[in-house]
């Protein structure tokens, strides 16, 4: 099946500054890709997304970018606060299966 | 809006036991999966069902089984827990082709004695 490698596992920023996080995929098929936010003893939730039709889209601190071409996709999270606090999955799905696969997660955690 | 009802959330088990662990969705999806989470390893597929009856294999399916008795409910089964075994499964659904848009359980705590 698809592999999506994300980077890195652990990330820690000060508050107010910049937060980002890489994932590259490997079947040139996939078409969407998901972020989740996974808060402890929570469930993970769907923040953002982006489309292969997309390169770029926000939500508000949100920005995600996709390159086709490289097969990486990444999340930033500007102006970061402590609860950004969190762990962080990134996801590609396979069109064909109706799979999403996972990165293994970025712990993210915010200094104030 | 709704729900999706994992049980138990909390399972504590023998080693060589079948356990079964259960899932409910009021969403009305198409698509329901069974994830195994553990730290360092992110979310893993098991096993995922596109309709009631339907059953697919992911890449972690050896030493489980699955069920879709319902469109609303998919069961998974450890088949045989492995001694000091310790994860969290996490059920979601989705609506299908048109809505991509995973929801999430609270999940089941696994610990094997």
């Amino acid at each position: 099946g698809e592999q999506v490698e994300q980077l890195p596992s652990i990330l820690r920023v000060q508050e107010g500054s910049s937060a980002s996080i890489n994932c590259s995929y490997e079947d040139s098929a996939s078409n969407y890709f998901p972020w989740y936010k996974q808060e402890p003893g929570e469930n993970p939730k769907l923040i953002i997304d982006i489309r292969s039709n997309m390169e770029r889209k926000q939500i508000q601190e949100l920005i995600v970018l996709l390159d086709k071409k490289a097969k990486r996709f990444s999340l930033h999270i500007t102006d970061t606060q402590p609860g950004d606090s969190a762990m962080y999955f990134c996801a590609a799905r396979d069109p064909g299966y109706q799979n999403f696969y996972f990165g293994k997660g970025t712990s993210l955690t915010v200094i104030p | 809006g709704g729900i999706i009802t994992q049980t138990p959330k909390f399972l504590i088990g023998q080693e060589g036991q079948k356990l079964t662990l259960k899932c409910q969705q009021n969403f009305n999806h198409d698509t329901m999966y069974w994830y195994r989470q553990d730290s360092g390893k992110g979310l893993r597929l098991i096993y995922y069902s596109i309709t009631e009856n339907d059953l697919q294999k992911g890449d972690l399916s050896e030493g489980y089984d699955a069920s879709r008795e319902k469109k609303s409910s998919f069961s998974l089964t450890v088949t045989s827990a492995q001694k000091n075994e310790m994860a969290v499964f996490l059920c979601a659904s989705s609506q299908g082709v048109s809505n991509e848009r995973l929801f999430f359980g609270h999940g089941t705590k696994l610990s094997v004695l």
